[in-house]
């Protein structure tokens, strides 16, 4: 298994464009968790997935912010109108569901989104 | 406002030395786990603590889980220029959300 995979790693758009990421979670994960990370700051948790349910949204992402998990295996983060406070790092991370413990995810490297 | 405080935000050290990272909040929680981020790449999972006063080591990484499940500390013995990233404690409430404090800049000098 390659770990992770988040495409694209870098993306640069003007202000107001919309973009999409898309991450491949370990195929054996059923959860698939999305965090933005700006610089200085800890990953904020976004949304999460289980299996292709949405089960969680952060107040954080705003009604400009749409993510899916049509199968329950790949999943994409679309912005629309992007503003430049969107300007962040991008991580998702997979993990499997082991009972009421926490044990952790599996990052991927990151989409680090630039607007201009 | 991040519910875990890390401190110190920065540490330099010289090769060979030792290293005490913190992690603080006046939350419990279920588990605790540390990362490390190196630039441009997501966070790495070191460990994840469980009980309270629960002690893991991982190589010269020593990890320490208070006794109340409310903080945690990372110890680093003979730190190596390898150690250097950022090091992300991270609590969890639940079984599936993780809230992360803002992480410590290590820096080891060779």
């Amino acid at each position: 298994d390659t770990g992770v995979s988040q495409d694209p790693r870098h993306k640069i758009t003007k202000r107001g464009q919309n973009v999409t990421f898309r991450c491949d979670p370990i195929s054996e994960h059923n959860r698939l968790y999305w965090y933005r990370q700006t610089l200085g700051q800890g990953p904020e948790f976004l949304t999460y997935f289980q299996n292709e349910a949405q089960l969680e949204k952060s107040r954080l992402l705003s009604d400009r912010f749409s993510a899916e998990r049509p199968k329950g295996s790949f999943s994409t983060l679309e912005i629309q109108r992007t503003e430049q406070g969107d300007s962040a790092m991008y991580l998702c991370a997979s993990s499997s569901a082991l009972g009421p413990i926490n044990y952790g995810y599996t990052f991927g490297s990151g989409t680090r989104l630039t607007v201009v | 406002t991040q519910l875990l405080e890390q401190s110190p935000q920065f540490l330099s050290i010289q090769e060979g030395e030792n290293l005490t990272v913190y992690c603080n909040s006046s939350s419990v929680f279920s588990s605790l786990q540390w990362y490390r981020q190196e630039p441009g790449e997501g966070p790495v999972l070191l460990v994840t603590v469980v009980t309270g006063g629960e002690v893991k080591k991982l190589k010269r990484l020593t990890f320490q889980f208070g006794d109340a499940r409310k903080d945690s500390s990372l110890h680093i013995t003979a730190a190596q220029p390898g150690d250097t990233g950022l090091y992300l404690c991270a609590g969890a409430f639940n079984d599936y959300k993780l809230s992360f404090g803002a992480g410590t800049t290590v820096t080891v000098r060779a």
